[in-house]
């Protein structure tokens, strides 16, 4: 059975760096059938698509986040990660990892249990 | 990439039937036959429902079923029950391996 955990800092610092790590078990991160992507959800608002990583290091990212955002992979850990840098309070959401079925087809189908992320001082 | 349009909430009696929308743009809903969408209880992850526009998962009840007509994709709940109480979010891709969500409903069972 196919399980999503995300691990991470809880609170971050205005202006700094967000980062958080997906830890995958039951697949591969290298397998070439799936991509692995980041979800965010704000507090009562509706689900933003953050990116996506392929194994071979190709990342697909939201226009709106791209100049903040870095998604990479550890194939040696199974896990991908998530950076996002210079956030605001606007920043303060859960944050789900998930895997994409991207290739042939486009839905995500496994998500993790979700983390929520406060931006404050 | 705006996000597509839902309504805030919608409700329905016990064995009732509800319809949700989803209205995009020919770049997204209207351009592609990848709508999913997504149940989201409280304080839990999202689950898919609805992928391809119509196609169910397995395990997934046939009381779910998804359509659409050109920029504004559908799900609807037949025979209303108590555990559909939740939120609902459509997804559509956007092309050049993006994606983009809805704004979400709420589903109430009276």
């Amino acid at each position: 059975q196919l399980h999503l955990q995300e691990s991470g800092p809880r609170l971050v610092k205005p202006s700094e760096t967000l980062s958080l790590t997906c830890t995958v078990s039951g697949d591969s991160i290298s397998s070439s059938t799936h991509y692995w992507a980041w979800i965010r959800q704000p507090p009562g608002k509706g689900l933003e698509w953050i990116g996506s990583f392929f194994y071979s290091g190709t990342t697909y990212y939201n226009p709106f986040l791209r100049s903040r955002v870095t998604i990479s992979g550890d194939t040696s850990k199974n896990q991908f990660s998530l950076r996002l840098s210079s956030v605001t309070a606007a920043d303060t959401a859960v944050y789900y990892c998930a895997r994409w079925e991207g290739i042939a087809d486009h839905y995500f189908d496994y998500w993790g249990q979700g983390t929520l992320v406060t931006v404050s001082s | 990439q705006s996000a597509l349009t839902q309504p805030r909430s919608v409700s329905g009696s016990l064995g009732q039937s509800v319809t949700i929308s989803c209205t995009g743009t020919t770049s997204d809903v209207g351009g592609y036959k990848y709508v999913s969408w997504y149940q989201q209880h409280p304080d839990k992850a999202p689950k898919l429902m609805i992928y391809d526009v119509s196609e169910r998962p397995s395990g997934v009840p046939d009381r779910f079923s998804g359509s659409k007509s050109g920029n504004t994709a559908s799900l609807t709940i037949s025979g209303l029950q108590a555990e559909d109480e939740a939120d609902y979010h459509c997804c559509s891709y956007a092309g050049r391996y993006t994606s983009v969500f809805g704004t979400g409903t709420k589903v109430t069972v009276l």
